[in-house]
């Protein structure tokens, strides 16, 4: 049972890279969400989609894009990387009947450096 | 913004000891959320309470609402080494996206 499959687990990147992390789901799960987890401030959502083709702004979306073009997968783009994003980044998806009454299930994360 | 705050921030117990934390949080729910995350590893969903719920458990899990206190409560009972982890309460509203705590971190020596 592979579930949420995030790619890569590391990466390190210099200042002004860019890269996209994929999220990738086998539960025909219609919400996914990115989130962030910093030491000391749990998690914070930075974008989630509702549905293939649709994407929405979480708490903290600025420097971030997504896209959902396959149901499974859900990207998350970093077009210019900057050291503030070093964290911990987690993918996240639910059933359809309602993402705030479904349990979320994770990914083990992404763990990205800026240097 | 954080909604759901857990305290205490940080527990250490024996093995077969009871282990207790609280999440408080600020507006009204429609549910809340308890998952688990050990050392490296992503979030697991523990248990959901619903907002018309007042008590409910799932194996040694036992989970209490108190929507007058906005407040939840999570028992681990005869805790294991295995227990070890950070735990995390995660509200929703109606309709809006989970907001998660910053968590407790539970250790459970032998």
């Amino acid at each position: 049972n592979a579930g949420v499959t995030q790619t890569p687990k590391f990466r390190v990147l210099k200042t002004g890279q860019s890269m996209t992390l994929l999220c990738a789901q086998d539960m025909n799960h219609e919400y996914m969400y990115w989130y962030r987890q910093d030491p000391g401030m749990g998690l914070r959502l930075i974008h989630y989609s509702v549905g293939e083709g649709t994407t929405a702004k979480g708490e903290v979306p600025d420097g971030y894009n997504v896209s959902r073009l396959k149901k499974q997968n859900f990207l998350l783009g970093l077009e210019s990387a900057a050291p503030s994003q070093t964290s911990v980044y987690f993918c996240a998806s639910s059933s359809p009947r309602s993402h705030s009454n479904q349990p979320q299930h994770f990914g083990d994360g992404t763990r990205l450096s800026i240097l | 913004s954080q909604q759901g705050e857990e305290d205490p921030q940080a527990l250490s117990i024996q093995e077969g000891e009871n282990a207790t934390m609280n999440c408080s949080y600020k507006t009204s729910i429609n549910n809340l959320q308890w998952y688990r995350q050990n050392s490296g590893r992503g979030l697991v969903h523990l248990i959901l309470i619903r907002s018309n719920e007042r008590e409910k458990h799932s194996g040694r899990l036992r989970v209490t609402l108190d929507t007058s206190k906005k407040s939840s409560s999570l028992l681990i009972t005869a805790s294991r080494a295995a227990d070890t982890a950070s735990y995390f309460c995660a509200t929703a509203g109606a309709g809006t996206a989970l907001i998660f705590g910053k968590g407790t971190t539970l250790s459970v020596s032998s």
